[in-house]
This record gives C-alpha cells, sequence and structure tokens, in this order.
C-alpha cells in the first residue's frame, strides 16, 4: 500500500534526551516535510526536502534537525528536547516540489516533560 | 505576507444544512489553494484544489481573487462530512501555509 509511514505514534521523554521520529515514503516522492501541529495555530512547518541531501528550513526550523540520505527517509531529529517543542508532528510527502498533493503521515504525538 | 485566515474555529450545522467554511488568503502573487480534511481517526488528506474546479464529496470551493477568499461550500451537509477542515496556500520557498482549521460537526 502506498503511504508515509511516521514512527512511533506516541512518545513520552525528558528534557535533553535525544530523539529521532522516523519517517518513510514507498511512493518515490521527491519532496518530504516535516510540520508540528498545535492548538490554534494550525500546521507549521519545520523542515522540507526536495530531494537526496537537499534539505530546508521551514518556518520553525529551531531546535529540529533532518537528513535526508535516501529518497524514501526523512527523519526528524531532536537533539536536545524541551518542553515547547512538545507537539504532535506530521511527516508528508509529494511526488514533486509542485505540492499538487500531499500525503501525510498518521502522526507522532509527543512529550517532553 | 502570506497568510490563510479560516476565521472558525468551530462550525455546527444541521444535517441538511448548507456549509460554508471560509477561508481568506493574503498573497502577493497569482495563488494556488487547497482544502485538506482530516476525519476523525484518519490522516490528513486533499480533498481539493482550486487549480482542478473539481467536486468531491459534493464539496466546491472558488477562488475568488478580488475578496481573497477561497470558501468551502457544501449545499446539503451530511453526517459524514464532521472533521477538520485546513485551507492550505502554495507560498513561495516550496511550502504550504495553512489555516488554523476548523471544526466541521454536523448535527443529526
Amino acid at each position: 500500500e502506498a503511504q508515509v509511514t511516521q514512527n512511533p505514534r506516541y512518545l513520552i521523554t525528558v528534557t535533553g534526551k535525544k530523539l529521532t521520529v522516523t519517517c518513510s515514503q514507498n511512493m518515490n516522492h521527491e519532496y518530504m516535510s516535516w510540520y508540528r501541529q498545535d492548538p490554534g495555530l494550525g500546521l507549521r512547518q519545520i523542515y522540507y526536502s526536495m530531494n537526496v541531501e537537499v534539505t530546508d528550513k521551514g518556518d520553525v526550523p529551531e531546535g529540529y534537525k533532518v537528513s535526508r540520505k535516501e529518497k524514501r527517509n526523512f527523519p526528524l531529529i531532536l537533539e536536545s528536547p524541551s518542553p515547547n517543542q512538545t507537539s504532535l508532528y506530521f511527516c508528508a510527502s509529494s511526488l514533486s516540489t509542485g505540492l499538487e498533493k500531499l500525503f501525510f503521515g498518521s502522526g507522532t504525538q509527543l512529550s517532553v516533560l | 505576507a502570506q497568510r490563510v485566515t479560516q476565521p472558525e474555529k468551530l462550525l455546527s450545522v444541521f444535517k441538511g444544512a448548507p456549509v460554508e467554511l471560509k477561508c481568506n488568503y493574503s498573497y502577493s502573487g497569482s495563488p494556488e489553494l487547497f482544502w485538506y480534511v482530516q476525519y476523525s481517526r484518519q490522516r490528513l488528506q486533499l480533498l481539493l484544489r482550486h487549480i482542478s474546479r473539481e467536486s468531491i464529496k459534493g464539496f466546491t470551493a472558488d477562488l475568488n481573487k478580488g475578496e481573497t477568499s477561497f470558501h468551502l461550500k457544501k449545499p446539503f451537509a451530511q453526517e459524514e462530512d464532521s472533521a477538520m477542515y485546513y485551507c492550505a496556500l502554495k507560498g513561495s520557498n516550496y511550502q504550504l501555509i495553512w489555516g488554523a482549521g476548523t471544526k466541521l460537526i454536523i448535527k443529526p
């Protein structure tokens, strides 16, 4: 089945403990992106990638890192999580940078204590 | 500035009544707009794009450049339309700019 797979679905951690949220797509999409969703704010883009080894900052990149070593994978790394990074995170992909249609993962609810 | 505004956080209508979810945008170029929907326990998914000028699940949306709006409409609401709806604008720099979302509740 064509889809975007995010793991884990739920994650509780403590301040400062490095974590990685994985994202993988099996549709050979060029474009991948990470968003965070907070109440009343909609989706805000953290980072995006137009292709392998090409990544760029979105609107709220502080405290996050990404990598795109392979076309299918786009992990989100929090080197030193803080409570203000408690949020619902979504990975998404699109066939091209035209963003005609985004395919979303099921989301990761992260709580940083 | 590039911005999308959905003025209603919550919209509640009765089954069979017309529905209009509002979306206003701010963009200096030629806008490309989308509606995404998230049903309960499902992933966020594309509902429609203004470029396609299509009707999906009975919903339509017309781009009004004069009023900078892209309201989503359906003449007769159904209970299965209950969901979270997001309006999005394709901005510069390969980004989608999102509204805060409107939760639509269809009452039986």
